[in-house]
């Protein structure tokens, strides 16, 4: 039972344009979201997070949007550079609890 | 850098054989967790630790254990290693249980022939 799901195994997107990776959830508890980037041989690391309270939270090129009726978030890269190219990873952490879930992950390639 | 180690970096292995992993902090951080990641799974929750002798499974808990004696380490023991654990090992640390960011290690590449 996946509770946590990125759709879009990989993504390509033109230097300079916007990148929309996805992720839907399925537990109405989750309370805490957040977004990783992985690149390869080392570990994922934290780039982003939003909690249920809120419906959208911007870090420079980085905006995650929060739909909660939808079960739905999203990480916008705007511009997109050479250095996004990686594995994105949507994760999920319920109120109260210490569990922290993670998606399948959605490899980015950003074209120069 | 989270002040996490983990070792050994590589290992490979014989099926049947017992390995134990390591996850060092040097935080003191209560919440520490062990995930590994395969193509087309992601990261997936192996066991997780919220205090010293505090532990509890995730979601592919079978064939593995954990213990933790100390704040600072937590220890993933596979009783008798398969192929199919063939995989890339990372631990993570949290300052909360609840909306905070976890840091990973740079992970653990284990082989099973």
């Amino acid at each position: 039972d996946q509770q946590v799901k990125q759709n879009s195994p990989s993504l390509s997107v033109q230097e300079g344009r916007i990148s929309i990776l996805n992720c839907d959830y399925t537990n109405s508890m989750f309370d805490y979201f957040l977004w990783y980037k992985k690149y390869p041989a080392e570990g994922p690391t934290f780039l982003i997070s939003i909690s249920s309270i809120k419906d959208k939270n911007e870090d420079g090129r980085f905006t995650v949007f929060l739909n909660k009726s939808a079960k739905h978030l999203s990480l916008h890269i705007v511009p997109s550079q050479p250095g996004d190219s990686a594995v994105y990873f949507c994760a999920a952490s319920p109120l109260g609890n210490e569990k922290l879930t993670f998606g399948t992950g959605t490899r980015l390639t950003i074209i120069p | 850098d989270a002040g996490i180690t983990q070792s050994p970096r590589h290992k490979v292995t014989e099926t049947g054989t017992p390995v134990t992993l390591r996850c060092h902090q040097t935080e003191n951080h209560r919440y520490m967790y062990w995930y590994r990641q395969d193509p087309g799974h992601g990261l997936r929750l192996i066991h997780y630790s919220y205090g010293v002798k505090d532990t509890d499974k995730g979601e592919v808990s079978d064939g593995y254990s954990v213990s933790r004696s100390k704040t600072e380490d937590f220890l993933l023991t596979l009783e008798s290693a398969t192929s199919s654990q063939t995989s890339v090992y990372f631990c993570a640390i949290r300052i909360t249980g609840g909306r905070a960011e976890a840091f990973f290690g740079q992970g653990t590449r284990l082989t099973v022939v």
